[in-house]
C-alpha cells in the first residue's frame, strides 16, 4: 500500500496525559498537512510541512500542541496535557509540490481517532 | 480568508436516482476545488477535483461543475448505488496560504435500495 498511513488509528486517553501521533506520507510527496476533525465538520487546518520546515501554524494549534518532520519524510504530532476538548479526528495528507505542478492535490490517511476522558 | 459553505447537510435519494451537492466559496482567486469522500472511521478520498480553468469534468457516474462567476460548484453523482453512501466535502484553497484547504461542512448523503 503506497498511500498516507498512520499510527495508531484509536487512542484512549485520560486528561492530562501526552500523546504523540506518526504519519508517514505517500512516499515522493514533500508537503505534508495534519488537520483536525470534530463530529459532523469537515476536517480544519493545523499546520503544514515543506520537507522538514514547518511553514504555518493555524491559531487552533496551541502551545501544548507540537509537531516535527526531522528528516522529511514522517511526521509526530504530540499534544501535551491533553484535555477534554481535544478529543476529534487527528487527520494527516500529503501532497507533491513542484514547479511544474500549480494545483495541490491533497491525499488524506486513516486518521488517528482521540478519546481524552 | 477563503469561507466554503455546502448544502445540503444531508441528502436522502433513491438507488439508482441522482444526486446534487452544491458549493460556495468567498475568494475569487480559489483557482482548485477538490471533493472528498469519507465513509465511516476512514480518512477523507480525493474522488474529483477541478481546476479553475474548465466548467466541467467528469468521471464515469460522479462529475463536479464549476461556475467562477456566482462563486460556486457543485458535485453530481448518477444512477446511485448503495455504496456512495458516505459524508461528501467540497474544499476550496486558501490562496492567501497557498496549499491549505478550506473545507465545506459535509454532505451525508444517503442511497437507499
Amino acid at each position: 500500500d503506497t498511500g498516507v498511513s498512520q499510527d495508531p488509528r484509536h487512542k484512549i486517553t485520560k486528561r492530562g496525559q501526552n500523546v504523540t501521533f506518526r504519519c508517514d506520507p505517500i512516499s515522493e510527496h514533500n508537503r505534508l498537512y495534519w488537520y483536525r476533525q470534530t463530529l459532523g465538520q469537515g476536517p480544519e487546518f493545523l499546520t503544514y510541512f515543506q520537507n522538514e520546515a514547518q511553514l504555518e501554524k493555524s491559531r487552533l494549534l496551541s502551545d501544548r500542541f507540537s509537531a516535527e518532520r526531522p528528516k522529511g519524510s514522517f511526521s509526530t504530532l504530540e499534544i501535551q496535557r491533553t484535555e477534554q476538548g481535544d478529543s476529534a479526528m487527528y487527520l494527516c495528507a500529503s501532497s507533491l509540490i513542484a514547479s511544474t505542478r500549480f494545483y495541490n492535490e491533497q491525499f488524506f490517511g486513516p486518521g488517528t481517532r482521540l478519546t481524552v476522558l | 480568508g477563503e469561507n466554503v459553505e455546502q448544502h445540503p447537510s444531508t441528502l436522502s435519494v433513491q438507488e439508482g436516482d441522482s444526486a446534487v451537492i452544491k458549493c460556495t466559496y468567498s475568494d475569487s482567486a480559489s483557482n482548485y476545488f477538490p471533493w472528498y469522500k469519507q465513509e465511516l472511521g476512514k480518512g477523507p478520498q480525493l474522488i474529483i477535483d477541478i481546476r479553475s480553468n474548465v466548467g466541467e469534468k467528469k468521471d464515469q457516474r460522479i462529475a463536479v461543475t464549476l461556475n467562477k462567476t456566482a462563486k460556486h460548484f457543485s458535485l453530481h453523482i448518477t444512477e446511485t448505488q448503495p455504496e456512495d453512501s458516505a459524508v461528501y466535502f467540497c474544499a476550496a484553497p486558501i490562496t492567501d496560504s497557498w496549499g491549505k484547504l478550506q473545507f465545506g461542512a459535509g454532505t451525508q448523503v444517503v442511497v437507499t435500495p
